[in-house]
């Protein structure tokens, strides 16, 4: 199936460092969503973002939706060891209907050594 | 608030038998989504009810699989005979669909089922 180009792969970081990842798309959503994974869990939703340009930001955790509609990035500041995980982004092209399918990130594994 | 309930949690199998997963979204949400994931393919959404209707099983990956949706509280996933290539770990979402604004999937710790 379809997924979204997200980098980096993986991520191996000190305590307290920030963090930087994005999601690129060849066609346009009108969502993008950031779900974080632990080991022996489901996805967790971190941030939703649903316009254009939209910058919000949920605790340590920043996200932008891209101008353009086809990416999104999302920062960690001062990162801490439960940052541990697989970050994934996902796109959404509509509201409801046959639309409101999620198209995932590649994900990007996290590791922050104390 | 229960999230979606997922079980079993573990699955282990002989290769030729019959398994099904079982899921009960969050109680008012009105879409469900059933996806597989694995190292090499990733997040894969196999199917999806709206009201309890199946809307896109183009994910399904072949007639071994099938998904039902008898009532909006609860959703089977069966794989009738299992394969060993069928093992990963299921996941069920469910998200409230609005006419207005997106309908965010929330998961369940998922199934790691194990074909031998």
């Amino acid at each position: 199936g379809q997924q979204l180009n997200q980098s980096p792969q993986s991520m191996f970081i000190q305590e307290g460092e920030d963090v930087s990842m994005n999601c690129t798309s060849s066609s346009i959503f009108n969502t993008w969503l950031w779900y974080k994974q632990e080991p022996g869990e489901g996805p967790v939703l971190l941030i939703a973002l649903y316009k254009a340009g939209e910058l919000t930001s949920n605790g340590r955790l920043t996200a932008q939706f891209g101008i353009t509609r086809k990416d999104s990035f999302l920062n960690i500041s001062a990162s801490i060891p439960s940052d541990v995980g697989i970050y994934f982004c996902a796109g959404q092209r509509g509201y409801g209907g046959a639309t409101n399918k999620l198209i995932f990130g590649t994900g990007t594994l996290l590791a922050v050594q104390p | 608030d229960a999230g979606v309930i997922q079980s079993p949690r573990h699955e282990v199998t002989e290769m030729g038998q019959e398994v099904t997963l079982r899921c009960k979204p969050i109680s008012g949400h009105n879409s469900l989504f059933w996806y597989r994931q694995t190292m090499m393919r990733g997040l894969e959404l196999l199917i999806y009810f709206n009201n309890n209707v199946p809307i896109d099983d183009s994910g399904m990956p072949e007639d071994r699989f099938s998904a039902k949706m008898p009532n909006a509280s609860f959703s089977t996933l069966k794989i009738q005979p299992s394969e060993p290539r069928d093992s990963a770990v299921y996941f069920c979402a469910s998200s409230l669909r609005a006419s207005l604004g997106t309908d965010t999937q929330y998961f369940g710790p998922g199934t790691r089922l194990t074909v031998l």
